[in-house]
């Protein structure tokens, strides 16, 4: 089965750090790109960007780029966001969802992982 | 590239609901639509306009031509009730995914 597993719920202060992580199985990740999906509370879904797991060749969309930084290690077929200084605005659902190249749909997702970010 | 939805869309079960999403020139791109139901993720109804993903059932049909791209659902069932959202990417200056801002459909 072709799935894509995210890491647990987070909560952080504003300035820490965090990494969430999102873990594929059933199909050949190398492959594939990975996207990361925003989701604040009640709103609608805001593309983060993507990565390449085939090279790590990453897009950000501009509202995020020198946000968050997107990695992955195909040797563990898992992709990363990370934040280096949290803000209250960070706080959502992340999905990551998969996609065969640029452009392409996202046809498979994963369950999300809630950030909250709270003094 | 901004993409316009009707925030919602009530229909009684049976009957056929109409999403349109609106984009200049959308009719040139590749429209995605996704269903999310409360507290699960999206999951992709229509891929390259009109084609159906496995187990997506014949009831969800789309079209896409000129300003404005459109998900139907036909003989709406309950369970259809969630938000919908359309996609594209925008191969312009800025290549980007740009995602509607949601449809809530209500099944009266």
């Amino acid at each position: 089965e072709v799935q894509l597993v995210q890491s647990g719920a987070e909560v952080g202060k504003p300035g820490e750090s965090l990494k969430i992580s999102c873990k594929g199985s059933g199909y050949t990740f190398t492959n594939y790109w990975i996207a990361w999906v925003r989701q604040m509370p009640g709103k609608g879904l805001e593309w983060m960007g993507s990565i390449y797991l085939g090279d790590s060749d990453s897009r950000y969309s501009p509202s995020f780029q020198g946000q968050v930084t997107i990695s992955a290690d195909t040797s563990i077929n898992t992709a990363y966001v990370r934040w280096n200084s949290l803000k209250a605005s960070d706080t959502a659902m992340y999905y990551c969802a998969r996609h065969k190249a640029v452009g392409d749909y996202m046809d498979v997702w994963g369950r999300g992982t809630t950030v909250t970010v709270s003094s | 590239y901004v993409l316009t939805q009707p925030p919602s869309v009530s229909v009684a079960p049976g009957k056929t609901a109409t999403i349109t999403c609106g984009g200049n020139n959308i009719g040139s791109k590749t429209v995605y639509w996704f269903q999310q139901k409360p507290g699960q993720a999206p999951l992709l109804v229509i891929s390259y306009d009109s084609d159906r993903p496995s187990g997506i059932p014949e009831r969800f049909s789309g079209s896409n031509s000129g300003d404005t791209a459109t998900l139907t659902i036909s003989r709406v069932e309950v369970g259809d009730e969630a938000d919908y959202y359309c996609q594209v990417w925008a191969n312009s200056r800025d290549p980007l995914y740009v995602f509607g801002p949601g449809t809530t459909v209500t099944v009266l």
